[in-house]
């Protein structure tokens, strides 16, 4: 079954700061990953998706990559900003194994103070 | 579109009622998927839709949860009878078949459902 495991589990830095949050998993024959992020109460916002055949996907100040052989992802926030206080979620597809779920590690909750 | 459209978006309950939670998913998209998140267990699948065909309901944690997708257009997830340990927020996301290459999962805004 796959795990996926997020740390740190929370991280609290100054504004301006640069951040990378790391996403690993079990089963690395992954169809895509999928960087989700949840401010207090809402839903959940999509970032960023890297399919399998990709190794990173860049949207403003956020990057994320994918390396599917050592079963890690990580997101990169540039200049950090109070308004990106929230929890970032990534969540995995399998590939194979008959499903195609979007399994989720537990999130890093950020807070950039100013 | 107007994306994954969740109702109501709170629930309050007393134990032993029935709950149903409605989602209506993004137009085209033929996955649809229920998750429930709580704090000491984070997000977790529930049940998953395929072209309105259950595919896993193993995460249906007992017999008081039930869901349907009568159509491609309206999913269902019902509780009965309720219990406080059902407390939590309900999620349903939408995505394009997995042969697509777009395949981003498309969340609501979720239901939270309080059972007191």
């Amino acid at each position: 079954k796959q795990e996926v495991t997020q740390i740190p589990a929370a991280l609290s830095v100054p504004e301006g700061e640069n951040l990378v949050l790391n996403c690993s998993f079990t089963d690395s024959a992954i169809y895509n990953l999928q960087w989700f992020r949840q401010d207090p109460g809402k839903g959940l916002t999509s970032l960023l998706l890297i399919q399998s055949s990709q190794r990173e996907q860049t949207s403003g100040r956020l990057n994320a990559s994918l390396d599917k052989s050592s079963g890690r992802s990580t997101l990169y926030i540039a200049a950090s900003q109070p308004g990106d206080s929230a929890t970032y979620l990534c969540a995995v597809r399998l590939k194979s194994g008959g499903s195609y779920i979007p399994t989720f590690g537990r999130g890093t909750s950020l807070i950039v103070h100013p | 579109d107007a994306g994954v459209i969740q109702s109501p978006r709170h629930e309050v309950t007393e134990m032993g009622q029935e709950v149903t939670l409605r989602c209506k998913p993004i137009s085209g998209h033929n996955s649809l998927f229920w998750y429930r998140q709580t704090m000491m267990r984070g997000l977790e699948l529930l049940i998953y839709f395929n072209n309105n065909v259950p595919i896993d309901d193993s995460g249906m944690p007992e017999d008081r949860f039930s869901a349907k997708m009568p159509n491609a257009s309206f999913s269902t997830l019902k509780i009965q009878p309720s219990e406080p340990r059902d407390s939590a927020v309900y999620f349903c996301a939408s995505s394009l078949p997995v042969y697509r290459t777009n395949t981003e999962a498309f969340f609501g805004q979720g239901t939270r459902l309080t059972v007191v």
